[in-house]
C-alpha cells in the first residue's frame, strides 16, 4: 500500500546527542514536510522540501536540519542545538504539483529527551 | 499573516446529535482548505478537500462547506457516533505564490461522543 513511513514511532534521547528521524514515501510526492506538535500550540513547521536537493526553513527550523536526496525520503535530525526537543514529530507529503494538491501525513515518532 | 481559528476547543455531544465545527481564516487569498481527523498518538487523517473555487465536499455522514469571502469552513457530522471521537483540525493553503505552499493549521477541536 502506498503510504508516508515515519521510523522510529517513539525515541528516547540524552540531552547533548543528536537524534535523525526517518520518513519514507512510496507515493511519488515531489513536496515533503516536517511539522512539530505540542499540547496545545498546534501543529508548527519546521522544514519543507519542495524538490530533491531543495529545501526551505520553516517557522521553527533552529536546532533542527534536513536533507532531501532522494525523491522518497526527507529526514530530520534534531541536533543537541534544540532546547526543547520533547515533542510529536509529523511527517507529511502533498499530493500533486501545483497548488491544488492534498496533503498526507505518517504516523508521527514521539521524542523524549531525558 | 495568515491565522486560522478553530472554536470550540472541545466539544462534547451525546451519540446520535448532528453537530458543526468551525474554522476561520484571516485572509481569504487561499488555493485550498482541508480538514482532517487525529486520534491520540496518531498522525492526521485527510477527511475533507475543498479548493476555493468549490462551496461544499461531501464524504459519508461528513459535509464540509467553504465560504471564502468571509473566512469561514465549517465541518459538518451527521448522526454522530462514540467513533467519531477525535481531534478534528482545519488548515488552509495560502495563495502566497504558486508551488506547495505549507499549510496554515488552526489548533483543533477535540470532539467527544458520548454512549
Amino acid at each position: 500500500d502506498g503510504g508516508i513511513t515515519q521510523s522510529p514511532k517513539y525515541l528516547f534521547r540524552k540531552e547533548g546527542q543528536n537524534v535523525t528521524l526517518s520518513c519514507e514515501q512510496n507515493l511519488n510526492h515531489d513536496a515533503m514536510y516536517w511539522y512539530r506538535q505540542d499540547p496545545g500550540q498546534g501543529l508548527r513547521l519546521i522544514y519543507y522540501s519542495q524538490i530533491v536537493n531543495d529545501f526551505q526553513k520553516g517557522d521553527i527550523a533552529e536546532g533542527y536540519s534536513v536533507s532531501r536526496e532522494k525523491k522518497e525520503s526527507f529526514p530530520l535530525t534534531v541536533t543537541s542545538a534544540q532546547k526543547n526537543p520533547t515533542a510529536f514529530y509529523l511527517c507529511a507529503s502533498i499530493g500533486r504539483v501545483g497548488p491544488d494538491g492534498e496533503l498526507f501525513f505518517g504516523e508521527g515518532s514521539r521524542l523524549t529527551v531525558l | 499573516k495568515q491565522e486560522v481559528t478553530q472554536i470550540p476547543a472541545a466539544l462534547s455531544v451525546p451519540e446520535g446529535e448532528n453537530l458543526v465545527l468551525n474554522c476561520s481564516f484571516t485572509d481569504s487569498a487561499i488555493y485550498n482548505l482541508q480538514w482532517f481527523r487525529q486520534d491520540p498518538g496518531k498522525g492526521l487523517t485527510s477527511l475533507l478537500l475543498i479548493q476555493s473555487s468549490q462551496r461544499e465536499q461531501t464524504s459519508g455522514r461528513l459535509n464540509a462547506s467553504l465560504d471564502k469571502s468571509s473566512g469561514r469552513s465549517t465541518l459538518y457530522i451527521a448522526a454522530s457516533q462514540p467513533g467519531d471521537s477525535a481531534t478534528y483540525l482545519c488548515a488552509v493553503k495560502p495563495r502566497i505564490y504558486s508551488g506547495n505552499t505549507p499549510l496554515v493549521f488552526g489548533k483543533g477541536t477535540r470532539l467527544s461522543v458520548i454512549a
